[in-house]
């Protein structure tokens, strides 16, 4: 069974420039987590998808990220414009139901640098 | 607001040692508790989880116990091995989120 594919693995940017990072999760699974993760922490949730729908994003700077997943499958996650405290690795994740009783599976992020 | 906290932030072991890592929550109202271990550029890879019903769970060389009253739990890894060299996170499941502790970061040596 194909993982999590998170893609680009790296990415350097200005600050004040767009990124977008994107997610395919393991086939079937309908709910789907983008964290940010910093360095010397743990991972802390973005943005929570079911199917194509929002669940949770209270953690989401709104004025500056962005997500969405089209037809409930592949998801993107967009930054615009880059501060520098943008800098961390994006970890995307993705369960077949979203209850809590479910193991979340990892992709193997993308490390974000904003100079 | 659920706070998970991991001492120690790092460890470094000979080869063969038993050990022990530790995590502490303040809530003690969650569904589970998972140990995962993360590999410098890799994902989390899920270890243990343990539903709140639980005391404890193992999978070969590694155990894991949850004493929600308290607020803890302990993932005990046995005759540790260089392969074990990670870092080791600990997540708790409340409603809807699961939040992450910090890390402790393990070095096994030959």
């Amino acid at each position: 069974e194909a993982g999590v594919a998170q893609s680009p693995r790296y990415k350097i940017i200005e600050k004040r420039q767009s990124v977008a990072f994107w997610c395919n999760p393991i086939s079937g699974h309908a709910t789907l987590y983008w964290y940010q993760q910093i360095l010397g922490q743990g991972p802390k949730l973005l943005i929570q998808f079911q199917n194509n729908g929002v669940v949770d994003d209270s953690q989401l700077p709104k004025d500056r990220f962005s997500a969405e997943r089209l037809k409930g499958v592949d998801s993107t996650l967009k930054i615009q414009p880059a501060k520098l405290e943008d800098s961390a690795v994006y970890l995307c994740a993705s369960s077949f139901r979203p209850d809590y009783a479910d193991t979340q599976y990892f992709g193997p992020g993308t490390r974000l640098t904003v100079l | 607001k659920q706070e998970v906290t991991q001492i120690p932030a790092a460890l470094s072991v000979p080869e063969g040692e038993n050990l022990v890592l530790n995590c502490s929550f303040t809530d003690s109202a969650i569904y589970n508790l998972q140990w995962f271990r993360q590999d410098p550029g890799k994902g989390l890879t899920s270890l243990l989880l343990i539903q709140s019903s639980q005391r404890e769970q193992t999978s070969g060389r590694l155990n894991a116990s949850l004493d929600k009253s308290s607020g803890r739990s302990t993932l005990y890894i046995a005759a540790s091995q260089p392969g074990d060299s990670a870092t080791y996170l600990c997540a708790v499941q409340g409603f809807q989120k699961l939040v992450f502790g910090t890390g402790t970061r393990l070095l096994v040596s030959p």
